[in-house]
């Protein structure tokens, strides 16, 4: 595609419940990054695939959030059993692995617990 | 913060005015960026600004750097209702990984 899509786009889900968001990077963006973004602050780093390499996971919250990557490619991030201070905003980017490049950006899936 | 700061949090200006917004970051550097975003969704890419450059424009966009200082400072120059959006800048150090600031809100009136 010609951006980086998200989905869905919210979810509304009840505590306790897991939950999947998917992210379809830009073709050819080796290195992808997952973000949550709470109502009114800024982004917190979550985890970061590149390539082939193991993913930096020091920024998932709790083992209750987890995410692969396959094929290089679709990123799907798990959160299980869900609270509802998971709530929040969360972005998926991806880029070139390179330090000189912009990151693109999904538009985010909207994920409220109740 | 124990990474940055963005300063202000929130500025509120009439159209045509000039809107600065101010980052401060607190480890070394390869480059900072500039990021919008609109109505809390996705980021769009504004400006990137390497450690080794000290300004940098496009458009109606400049930013400075003063790694000395370790800050940065965006300004926006005659600006448009179009321009209301929330402003962040981002870091990268020795990580691939940016660092994002908590932002700015801007709001042009007409």
């Amino acid at each position: 595609g010609a951006g980086v899509s998200q989905s869905p786009s919210n979810k509304v889900t009840e505590k306790g419940k897991d939950v999947e968001l998917r992210c379809d990077p830009i073709s050819g963006h080796t290195a992808l990054y997952w973000y949550r973004q709470s109502l009114g602050q800024g982004l917190e780093f979550l985890i970061y695939f590149q390539g082939n390499s193991a993913p930096d996971k020091s920024g998932l919250p709790s083992d209750r959030f987890s995410a692969e990557r396959t094929g290089g490619s679709v990123s799907t991030l798990t959160i299980q059993r869900t609270q509802q201070e998971d709530s929040a905003v969360y972005l998926c980017a991806s880029s070139l692995v390179s330090m000189n490049t912009e990151a693109f950006f999904g538009q985010g899936t909207r994920l409220t617990v109740v | 913060s124990q990474q940055g700061e963005e300063d202000p949090q929130a500025l509120s200006i009439q159209e045509g005015e000039n809107a600065t917004m101010n980052c401060s970051y607190k480890t070394s550097i390869n480059n900072l960026q500039w990021y919008r975003q609109n109505s809390g969704r996705g980021l769009v890419h504004l400006i990137l600004i390497r450690s080794n450059e000290r300004e940098k424009h496009s458009g109606r966009l400049r930013v400075t750097l003063d790694t000395s200082k370790k800050s940065s400072s965006l300004l926006i120059t005659a600006s448009r209702a179009a321009d209301t959006a929330s402003y962040f800048c981002a870091w990268r150090g020795g990580s691939y990984i940016p660092t994002f600031g908590r932002g700015t809100s801007l709001i042009v009136h007409p």
